[in-house]
């Protein structure tokens, strides 16, 4: 599985775009781009994916650059609830490949009033 | 409901012994995960299961076991040649990627057990 990797953490105020990047440089073709979170003590929940076009759903938007080699998850009105690790990691698509499902450490997001 | 169930959510242990937790899906998933995660820490996956019969390795398998005789089911041995096993542990399931194409192959998470070894 590639790698990925993300700053250590971010603060955003409430109200404001939270811009999150992500660097997989070493993606493959038969990769998708996930994007999980965590608050605190609970288990990782899944915000959304993508694979080269940009996509969106009620929680977020996702920004895969043209080449593939990075990615920016977008929270347009980041609320304190939004307070999280935020996990990017990339999983194979399709048939006969094995996938271990592998997180980094993520990026701490913290926002303030 | 549908979903991943992990048992208990607290759990202590004299060390040297053996501790095995609970986790039960209902989402008939093929794929089953367990990761450790430490204060202030990412995510490091212990063993992972494609299909009944068959685990795998993750990263840190040391001093862990597992089984996986149903599909609903993947408990997690904490052994006592763990050296620090007191950890935050989550289990996960999904689709195998390996069963389709484009489809979405998002893990869900149970709540996760705290386990502590005094």
């Amino acid at each position: 599985d590639a790698k990925t990797t993300q700053p250590t953490s971010m603060d955003c105020a409430e109200g404001r775009a939270a811009n999150l990047p992500c660097n997989h440089s070493t993606i493959s073709g038969n990769e998708y781009v996930y994007w999980y979170r965590q608050i605190h003590s609970q288990g990782p929940q899944y915000i959304i994916h993508g694979l080269k076009n940009n996509e969106t759903n009620e929680m977020a938007s996702l920004i895969i650059t043209e080449d593939r080699k990075s990615s920016t998850l977008i929270l347009p009105h980041a609320t304190l609830r939004d307070t999280a690790v935020y996990y990017c990691i990339v999983r194979p698509r399709g048939t006969g490949t094995a996938s271990k499902l592998t997180f980094g450490t993520g990026t701490r997001l913290q926002v303030t009033l | 409901d549908g979903g991943i169930t992990q048992s208990p959510k607290y759990l202590f242990r004299k060390e040297g012994q053996n501790v095995t937790l609970s986790c039960e899906q209902n989402l008939n998933h093929d794929a089953m995960y367990w990761y450790r995660q430490d204060p202030g820490q990412g995510l490091r996956l212990i063993y992972y299961s494609q299909i009944v019969n068959d685990f795998q390795k993750g990263d840190i398998a040391e001093g862990y076991s597992v089984s996986r005789e149903k599909k609903e089911s993947f408990p997690l041995t904490v052994t006592s040649a763990q050296k620090n096993p007191t950890a935050f542990y989550l289990c996960a399931s999904s689709i195998r990627p390996a069963e389709v194409n484009d489809m979405n192959t998002e893990a869900f998470f149970g709540q996760g057990t705290r386990l502590t070894v005094v």
